[in-house]
Formats: structure tokens, sequence, C-alpha cells
């Protein structure tokens, strides 16, 4: 199974500042097809998980263009241009190139 | 709008069964692509396994570990998605997910979750 690792796990962050989490796999996870199935999920407390980027950099529609994502073969991220009180919850990155399909740790986004 | 609502999650005895449900609208469901995720509270999400749909093969692949114990199928008539656990354990308890695909997007829509609890 290809494993995910998030860092940091937990970030504290002051409002309107940017936030920046890394996302590792321990293989590529470029898809014979060509395409990267990296996506970044969000879960605010006491939610669901909620889909943000897909495909590594492509915004789900809806989702505010303060996050974007980044990163090719094994190594990406997910940032967040100005931290808003909304942002606050665990985001996880999921690679979908390979049966199983794995998560990340999760990161939890906190308000310094 | 799309929707997607889990049912069937209860307060289970060890060795036990459970089927769960995924009523879903909004969405062509015979064409979709579904799953179902778990979240143990407080803790990170397990990928369960999917099935596509009937008209892609209708094929189901499962997280290794949990094969043989866990059961994926839809009833595409009902726009319904199921889970069936057997010889329930108690590191199953759980909040389980239903989640569904595109081509384009990936799992873009989650559901919001049903609570299975295994204790004796």
């Amino acid at each position: 199974d290809i494993v995910m690792t998030q860092t940091p796990l937990s970030s504290p962050v002051t409002l309107g500042q940017p936030a920046s989490i890394s996302c590792k796999s321990s293989q590529s996870l470029g898809h014979n097809d060509g395409t990267t199935y990296l996506s970044w999920l969000q879960q605010r407390p006491g939610q669901p998980p909620r889909l943000l980027i897909y495909k590594i950099s492509n915004r789900l529609s809806g989702v505010p263009d303060r996050f974007s994502g980044s990163g090719a073969g094994t190594d990406f991220t997910l940032k967040i241009s100005r931290v808003e009180a909304e942002d606050v919850g665990v985001y996880y990155c999921m690679q979908a190139t390979q049966f199983p399909h794995t998560f990340g740790q999760g990161t939890k986004l906190e308000i310094k | 709008e799309v929707q997607l609502v889990e049912s069937g999650g209860a307060l289970v005895e060890p060795e036990g069964s459970l089927t769960l449900s995924c009523a879903v609208s909004g969405l062509t469901f015979r064409t979709a692509w579904m799953a179902w995720v778990r979240q143990v509270p407080g803790k990170g999400l397990e990928w369960i396994g999917r099935i596509i749909s009937i008209v892609d093969g209708g094929t189901t692949d499962y997280n290794a570990p949990l094969k043989g114990r866990f059961t994926i199928s839809r009833d595409d008539s009902r726009n319904t998605l199921y889970l069936q656990i057997s010889n329930l354990k108690i590191d199953d308890t759980a909040i389980y997910y239903c989640t569904t695909a595109d081509h384009s997007h990936g799992w873009y829509f989650w559901g919001q979750g049903t609570l299975v609890t295994v204790s004796s």
C-alpha cells in the first residue's frame, strides 16, 4: 500500500497568516494514464470530510481561492494564503492512484 | 443538490452483523462510482472499498485486511449503496461514510456518516 506522510501533524496559525501542509507518498502517484490522483480534504469539527483540491492543484467549485495545491511525483503541498477562522479543522491528503486508496494521518489546523 | 445519507449504524455485540445503507440523490446514481470509508472517532480515515457503476462493470475492490468481512453492493433501482459487515470486532467501532466519485473530480462528495459501535 502507498503510505502518505503529512507534516506537520499540528499547525497553530495566526488569523490572516499563511499555512502550509506537506504530504509525501511512499511511491510516485503518477498513474499510467498520465494523471496524478492526489486530493486534499478538509474536515471541520463534527463534520464529514470535504474535498478541497483534486488532481494536485484543482480547486473544487465553491472552494475559496486562498486554498492552493501543488507538487508532483511524491511531494505535495497544500497552502492557505490567509487563514480564516472557518479553516479550523483537520486536513488530509489522499491518493487515488493505486488501490487501496490511502490517506495521510491528518494535520490539525488551529488558531493561535 | 447532491445528497448522501447513511443509515443503519447501531450498537452491536462482537461477532454480530450489520448492514449500512447510503441513500443517494441529486446525481445519476447508476453511473456513479461509490465507496465506503471509516473513521474511528478522533482518528484518521481508512478506505474500506469501492464499487464502480454497472455500466463500467460493477466491480468491487476492497482494502485487503477488510476483505472477507465487508461486502459492498448497490441497488440502482433504489439509488442506494450498501455495506454489509459480518463478524464485527471491537476495532470496527467507527463512523462509516459513503462517498461518490466522478471521472473529473475524484471522490468529491461525502455523506454525514453513521456510527457503528461494537461492544458487549
